[in-house]
């Protein structure tokens, strides 16, 4: 699985989007990028995926680059409940997910 | 969406005493069900795979005679820490894959506190 660098932290403001950035230049054709949150003492919960699309739920957006060696994703107006910690994960088929540190999100009013 | 429940989600026991953790898939069924740890600030680590009907997969560094994982079915896995020491408290997480889906869908964690 593919190894992603992520900021260790990063601010925004309440009602505003937060872009968050991951890089993974070392992704694999078939790896999707995965993106889960873990609110402190809480399972991770799971945010979205892609492979090559950009994707958009309910939650959030991915952006994927061309080359996919990188993505952003993005929460589009932040709430102080999305404050959290944000891992970025290159996954294959395996199954197995490989968290790194991620990037701790504060949201401040 | 897709629920995993832990159970118990706090508990405390003294040095040399075994903890069974359970986990439970409850609205779908799970053939592959992983089980991490997370010690304060840091990150989650897998520990081990565990499939329905055959022996866990563990991961490089993690004791499979010290954390005991029992997946009997297809909604249940166990993780038992045995002869359990201060070292071993940490925060357990499991987490279940539904069959034709590839995100995992996680549990809310136990808190192990070893006196």
């Amino acid at each position: 699985d593919a190894k992603t660098t992520q900021p260790p932290s990063m601010d925004c403001a309440e009602g505003r989007a937060a872009n968050l950035p991951c890089n993974h230049s070392t992704i694999s054709g078939n790896e999707y990028v995965y993106w889960y949150r873990q609110i402190h003492s809480q399972g991770p919960q799971y945010i979205i995926h892609g492979l090559k699309n950009n994707e958009t739920n309910e939650m959030a957006s991915l952006i994927i680059t061309e080359d996919r060696k990188s993505s952003t994703l993005i929460l589009p107006h932040a709430t102080l409940r999305d404050t959290a910690v944000y891992y970025c994960i290159g996954h294959s088929n395996t199954g197995k997910l490989i968290f790194g540190q991620g990037t701790t999100l504060q949201v401040k009013p | 969406g897709a629920v995993v429940s832990q159970h118990p989600s706090r508990v405390i026991c003294k040095s040399g005493t075994s903890v069974k953790i359970e986990c439970r898939s409850l609205d779908f069924q799970a053939t592959t069900m992983f089980w991490y740890r997370q010690f304060p600030k840091k990150s989650l680590m897998l520990m081990a795979t565990s499939n329905e009907g055959s022996k866990a997969t563990y991961e490089q560094g993690v004791e499979k005679d010290k954390f005991l994982i029992n997946h009997a079915s297809l909604t249940l896995s166990t993780l038992t820490v045995t002869s359990a020491h201060p070292e071993d408290s940490s925060f357990y997480i499991c987490s279940a894959t539904p069959a034709r889906y590839n995100e995992q869908f996680f549990g809310p964690g136990t808190r192990l506190t070893v006196l």
